[in-house]
Parts: structure tokens; sequence; C-alpha cells
């Protein structure tokens, strides 16, 4: 089992609709979670940071926690043509300094 | 505010020939990361420096090494350039580890390709 795991996709949504990106990570001690955006061509920007169960709303953007079953999941609202981009979720291995990503997965927003 | 400077931004290289990717960070980070970036295979961490004077190895060091040079600058060295080694590498860096949960902050990669 990979450390992080995300559905590559493409995931593909309407403009103004919600999209739904899904997170799973193995170890269980693990206190700190982040969503990275990632455009084509570009290095990853921060767009959210969780650390507690339940949600963390900034903007359009939503995210959710759940350590019990250890997902974390990001919801974009009202989705734009300008959200298509690769999302990265990141989670700090315990104890160390390392960062591990999962592999991302493409979201399209189809105008 | 530059944050993390990579250079070169593009390099070809033949195989067997050295180069060294250049990395610093103006933020004061304690901690420095390189990555690499393929397709299908998300970031990879390559090695890691904690802080100034101490360097790890990641999930892919081989073929690699490093030097952390002081607290702003952490560089990577191919020695001996290879086809796997074509890639997407990005430094990062960040506060303090880790373990304290902070955000790392990536430069704007570096595009090597070896043929």
């Amino acid at each position: 089992q990979k450390e992080v795991e995300q559905n590559s996709g493409p995931l593909s949504v309407p403009e103004g609709a919600i999209a739904s990106l899904n997170c799973t990570y193995s170890d269980r001690v693990s206190q700190s979670f982040f969503w990275y955006r990632q455009y084509s061509g570009k290095s990853p920007e921060l767009i959210m940071s969780i650390y507690s169960n339940g949600d963390k709303e900034d903007g359009r953007f939503t995210a959710q926690l759940n350590k019990a079953s250890q997902y974390v999941s990001l919801l974009i609202r009202d989705s734009q043509p300008s959200d298509s981009a690769t999302y990265l979720c990141a989670v700090p291995t315990s104890g160390t300094y390392k960062y591990i990503f999962g592999t991302g997965t493409r979201l399209k927003v189809l105008a | 505010n530059a944050g993390v400077t990579q250079t070169p931004k593009f390099q070809v290289l033949k195989t067997g020939q050295s180069m060294t990717l250049q990395c610093a960070q103006d933020m004061n980070h304690n901690s420095m990361y390189w990555y690499r970036q393929d397709p299908g295979m998300g970031l990879r961490l390559i090695y890691y420096s904690a802080s100034e004077g101490t360097t790890d190895k990641g999930e892919v060091p081989n073929g690699y090494n490093v030097s952390r040079l002081n607290k702003r600058e952490f560089s990577l060295r191919l020695e001996s350039a290879a086809p796997s080694q074509t890639s997407v590498y990005f430094c990062a860096s960040n506060p303090t580890g880790a373990y304290s949960g902070n955000t790392i902050y990536f430069g704007e990669g570096s595009w090597l390709t070896v043929v």
C-alpha cells in the first residue's frame, strides 16, 4: 500500500459544479495534511492545510479530514475553468522531516 | 521576495555527463528538499536536509548526491547522468521540518533531459 494514494483522474466536472478530490494515507499518527494545486509546467502551490478532524473552509475550497478512516478530501465549489489543474495531497511523515506526496488527481472543469 | 530559486531552469545532458542543480532560499528556513516529478509517479523525494550540516536519503537517492552548503543553499549533483534521470526537479524548503506541520515552499523547477 502506498503511503499516500489519490485517484489519478482525470476528474471532469462542468463549470459551476462541485469537484470532490480524495486522498487516503497509511500513517495513522499523521497530524497535518496539505493540498497543493499544480498547473501544467508550474510548481506546486499550497491551497489548503488541515490539522483537525472535520471541515475547514477557505473561500470556494473546503478540506475535510477523517483521521479514523485515514482520508482527507478537498471540495471545490462553483468550479471554474481556471481550477483545471492537478491537485496533490501531501502528508508529513510522523517524526521525520519528510513530506510524502500522492500522485495527484487531474481536474478538468468544462466550460 | 524571491523565495526558493533554482538554476538552471532547463538543461540537456548527454549520458555520462555530470551536472549540479543549484537551489537557494531566502526565507531563513531550516529544512530543504529535492524532489523529482515524473508522469504518473508524482513527487518523489530524492534527498532532504533537516538543518544546516545534515543530509538524508529519501525514496529515490540512487545516482544523486547532495550538499547543504550553508543554511540558504542545497545543491543536487548527478555524477554520471542516465536517461532514467530525465525528469523535472523541484527544490523546496520548510521552516522547521515536517514534524512541526509547516508547509513546504517549492522552487519553479528544473527540467532536465538526458539523451
